[in-house]
């Protein structure tokens, strides 16, 4: 596997489930990202993560619960979510959070639709 | 606040021909970077370009290349030669050097052959 993975690619849920996202960069970045794309709207950055630690939450609901174990994987996990919260969910690496260029690589994204 | 404002939420373009999309970014700041990501169908979006604000010399890779007028706050994509899997989603994108990156809403690009 090369670049940034995220399973699974498809997910539905009800509004009770629990479930988890999962990314896995093989890049060795050391900074990790949480974005939720809806049509016709910009990206919405959620979290930020830079060696392991959270660096940012953009005032997202608490029914969205970010991981990361390590450097190289980040999950998602999804409790009690709002039809609203069906979306794009994309997940990015860069090799720092800070300085130069630090261009980010996506993953293909999760497709969540929440009934 | 620091947006950036894709104006065309769909262009279309005939095959071969040349196409310009149209990114303007509002900033305080003086140092900071420009993108511009492609998001085929298929979803994994990549990078098609970059820019620094510093550098006055417009960037380009291969068919690809950019209109940076800093002073405007603009910064255009223009594909020459479209081809067919140019078709796709193109964010503009503006990360200032020590703060998040900030996206566009898209503009979907159809390629006609």
């Amino acid at each position: 596997e090369t670049g940034v993975t995220q399973t699974p690619r498809h997910l539905v849920m009800g509004m009770t489930n629990k479930k988890s996202l999962k990314c896995e960069q093989h890049l060795g970045h050391n900074a990790m990202y949480w974005y939720k794309q809806s049509a016709k709207k910009p990206l919405e950055l959620m979290f930020v993560y830079s060696l392991e630690e959270r660096v940012e939450n953009n005032s997202v609901p608490s029914r969205f619960s970010p991981e990361c174990p390590n450097s190289s994987h980040l999950f998602l996990h999804l409790h009690t979510l709002q039809p609203e919260d069906s979306a794009l969910y994309l997940c990015a690496s860069s090799q720092d959070i800070l300085g130069s260029y630090n261009e980010q690589f996506f993953g293909p994204g999760t497709r969540l639709t929440v009934l | 606040a620091q947006t950036v404002t894709q104006s065309q939420p769909e262009m279309s373009v005939q095959e071969a021909e040349t196409v310009t999309l149209s990114c303007t970014y509002d900033t305080s700041e003086s140092d900071y970077y420009l993108f511009w990501y492609k998001q085929p169908p298929s979803r994994q979006m990549i990078l098609v370009i970059r820019q620094e604000a510093y550098k006055q010399q417009n960037a380009t890779e291969n068919r690809f290349s950019v209109n940076f007028q800093k002073a405007a706050k603009s910064f255009s994509l223009k594909i020459s030669d479209s081809q067919l899997g140019d078709a796709a989603m193109y964010f503009c994108a503006y990360r200032p050097y020590n703060n998040d990156m900030r996206f566009g809403a898209g503009t979907r690009l159809t390629v006609k052959p």
